[in-house]
């Protein structure tokens, strides 16, 4: 069954220090959304992605936080001088249409734990 | 504003008993979904079920089942004849018709114990 891919799976950045979050969606899938989990708390959404724009975004994500889908394939999130609270778990997900257009849900890559020092 | 409880933090069973998971949700949509995902140790997110706003009928897929009131506007998890491998944390979320504004709920740390 096809999947999300996260890469990697573990990132370790001095704050201050830029990083980038890699994510292959599904190949067929057009909508593509970022998520971040700060250790013990809930999941939180970062932003939605399609047609090469975005599409939504929460408070959460503000300048210091950007995405990119450079190449076709690949979905990055790029985090700019990064923060001691921006440690946490970033899930990557994709979706082949609205939940309202289909059946499909969004799919879930396994995440990257991202570790400022 | 959307917004998901879940008021149980952690629950713990013991293998083989029947477990509900509540869930509430407040929304001011018409048309809405409703997911569970689980999320065991390992850490990925496992999507359980996602439920239309129009479809109120209940679910079950095996020990699980789901039952969707929208006059409480509750969508509570059932598992039935609980396992040690049903122990993880269960988030229930919701997000509008357009698969947008996707809110999840603060989560459910469920233990099966043997």
């Amino acid at each position: 069954e096809p999947e999300v891919t996260q890469t990697p799976s573990h990132q370790v950045t001095q704050m201050g220090q830029e990083v980038i979050l890699h994510c292959v969606p599904i190949s067929n899938h057009l909508y593509f959304y970022w998520y971040r989990q700060i250790l013990g708390q809930k999941v939180e959404f970062l932003v939605s992605f399609y047609n090469n724009e975005i599409s939504e975004k929460s408070e959460i994500f503000d300048d210091q936080f950007s995405v990119e889908r450079p190449d076709g394939s690949n979905f990055t999130l790029k985090i700019r001088s990064t923060k001691l609270e921006d440690s946490a778990m970033y899930f990557c997900a994709s979706s082949e249409a609205l939940p309202g257009d289909s059946n499909q849900p969004q799919h879930f890559g396994d995440g990257t734990r991202l570790s400022i020092l | 504003a959307q917004k998901v409880t879940q008021a149980q933090t952690e629950i713990s069973v013991v293998e083989k008993e029947d477990v509900t998971l509540d869930c509430v949700y407040e929304t001011r949509d018409t048309t809405y979904y409703l997911f569970w995902y689980k999320q065991p140790p390992s850490g990925e997110l496992v999507f359980l079920i996602r439920r239309n706003s129009f479809d109120e009928q209940n679910e079950i897929s095996g020990r699980y089942s789901w039952n969707f009131q929208k006059s409480t506007s509750s969508f509570n998890f059932t598992i039935t004849a609980s396992q040690v491998v049903d122990s993880a944390v269960y988030f229930c979320a919701l997000s509008d018709n357009y698969g947008q504004n996707f809110v999840f709920g603060p989560g459910t740390r469920l233990s099966v114990l043997p």
